[in-house]
Parts: C-alpha cells; sequence; structure tokens
C-alpha cells in the first residue's frame, strides 16, 4: 500500500512553455500532498504544501505565480511550471500523507520528474 | 527552525563491512524521526521511523534510536550488502512538514 505515482518521469520543454506534472496517491486518500525541488546531489527543498480544496501554502522564496498547485481531488495534485527557463530545470518530487492509521505522520514520496528546460 | 545535519559522504565501504551514518537535528516541540533512502534511478522511501524518545527503528537490518539527550538519530547497520548502494536521508516531521538532511552517499563494493 500507500503507492504515490508521478508523471511524466521525464519532460524536456522549450524556454517559456509551461509544463504540468501530475501527482497520485493510487491506494490512500491524501488530504495534504507535498511539492519538493531536489537538484543534484543535494537534499530535497520543500517547495509547498498542497491541501484539497484549498490553495496552496508555499515556502519562503518559492514564487507561487511560477509554480500553480491544484489540489483538486483527494488523490491528484498537479504543478505547473509557467513560462519555464532554464534555471527551473530539475527533479522535482511530490509525497503524500496518508492521514490514517499509524502512519499519520509518515509521506510517501512519489519517482520523481526530471524537467529540463532548454 | 527545524534543522538536520548529517554525516557527509560519500562513503564506501566493502560488503560485510558496519556502517553507520551519524544524524543530528534542531526541532521546536516534539520531532518524529525518519530515515529515507534513494536507490539509483528511484524515489526516496522509508526506512524506517521513531515517534518518541528511546524508540528504535528497524527495518531490513538497519536501526536507529531516537536519543532526546543528545538529539541524534544515527543510522547502523551491522553488515552491508551491495544492493544497500544508495543515499540515505535524516529527516524530521514537525506540524506535517519534512526537514530532510543533506544526504549521505554510500557505495558497497562487493
Amino acid at each position: 500500500g500507500a503507492v504515490v505515482s508521478q508523471h511524466p518521469s521525464r519532460v524536456i520543454c522549450k524556454s517559456g512553455t509551461s509544463v504540468k506534472i501530475e501527482c497520485r496517491s493510487l491506494d490512500f486518500q491524501a488530504t495534504t500532498m507535498f511539492w519538493y525541488r531536489q537538484f543534484p546531489k543535494q537534499s530535497l527543498m520543500l517547495m509547498a504544501t498542497s491541501n484539497e480544496g484549498s490553495k496552496a501554502t508555499y515556502e519562503q522564496g518559492v514564487e507561487k505565480d511560477k509554480f500553480l498547485i491544484n489540489h483538486a481531488s483527494l488523490t491528484l495534485s498537479t504543478l505547473t511550471v509557467t513560462s519555464a527557463h532554464p534555471e527551473d530545470s530539475s527533479f522535482y518530487i511530490c509525497s503524500a500523507r496518508d492521514p490514517d492509521g499509524r502512519t499519520w505522520d509518515t509521506q510517501y514520496f512519489g519517482p520523481g520528474t526530471r524537467l529540463t528546460v532548454l | 527552525g527545524n534543522s538536520v545535519t548529517q554525516m557527509e559522504g560519500p562513503v564506501t565501504l566493502s560488503e560485510e563491512a558496519f556502517l553507520t551514518i551519524n544524524c543530528t537535528y534542531t526541532a521546536t516541540g516534539y520531532p518524529s524521526l525518519f530515515w529515507y533512502v534513494q536507490y539509483p534511478g528511484e524515489g526516496l522511501q522509508l526506512l524506517l521511523k521513531a515517534t518518541k524518545a528511546d524508540d528504535k527503528g528497524s527495518n531490513k537490518g538497519f536501526e536507529a534510536t531516537y536519543r532526546k539527550e543528545t538529539t541524534s538519530f544515527h543510522l547502523e547497520k551491522g553488515s552491508v550488502q551491495v544492493s544497500d548502494s544508495a543515499v540515505y536521508f535524516c529527516a524530521l516531521s514537525t506540524d506535517y512538514k519534512l526537514s530532510f538532511g543533506a544526504g549521505t552517499t554510500v557505495t558497497v563494493r562487493a
């Protein structure tokens, strides 16, 4: 159980275009999902917390107009990188929290999406 | 604020060697502590966790004990295998948000 998927796994786009990344919890309902960014050989940096049915909460320094998050259902959150530029190239990872049972404090991670902006 | 400091790598070991990765933390309140592992080309997987002082988390031969007095959560394994080669992240959680350490790359050679 507790499987999180992401789509696509890799995406290459031209500078100035927008890219949407999907994060799904496959076997549980996730009222809260999280979006992280990971630079090569570095740790994960939390970008935002996505709450179903409400606006996302962004961490300090993250541009909310650039990284649009929509958590429209209990199993799907999307991250849209708008007007992407080469510096947005990174590994984007989502996670979901299962609010039930003994694992209430545990996040389950998706496999990540490698974004390359040319 | 919350922060996690873990031993810098990379760490290279021979098979069956003892592995320890140090992790210390600073947090407000009473955090839950985690070790996540990232195998090459894969996403993060929960390895083990502990939710209160003196709890010991264990999984796949790995162990870590929540030490409140030293604010530590060191990861240990008595006999590593080549398949344990991965990046290991120590993390803490308060208010459902995770704060990660920098990660330690471990390579086990046959």
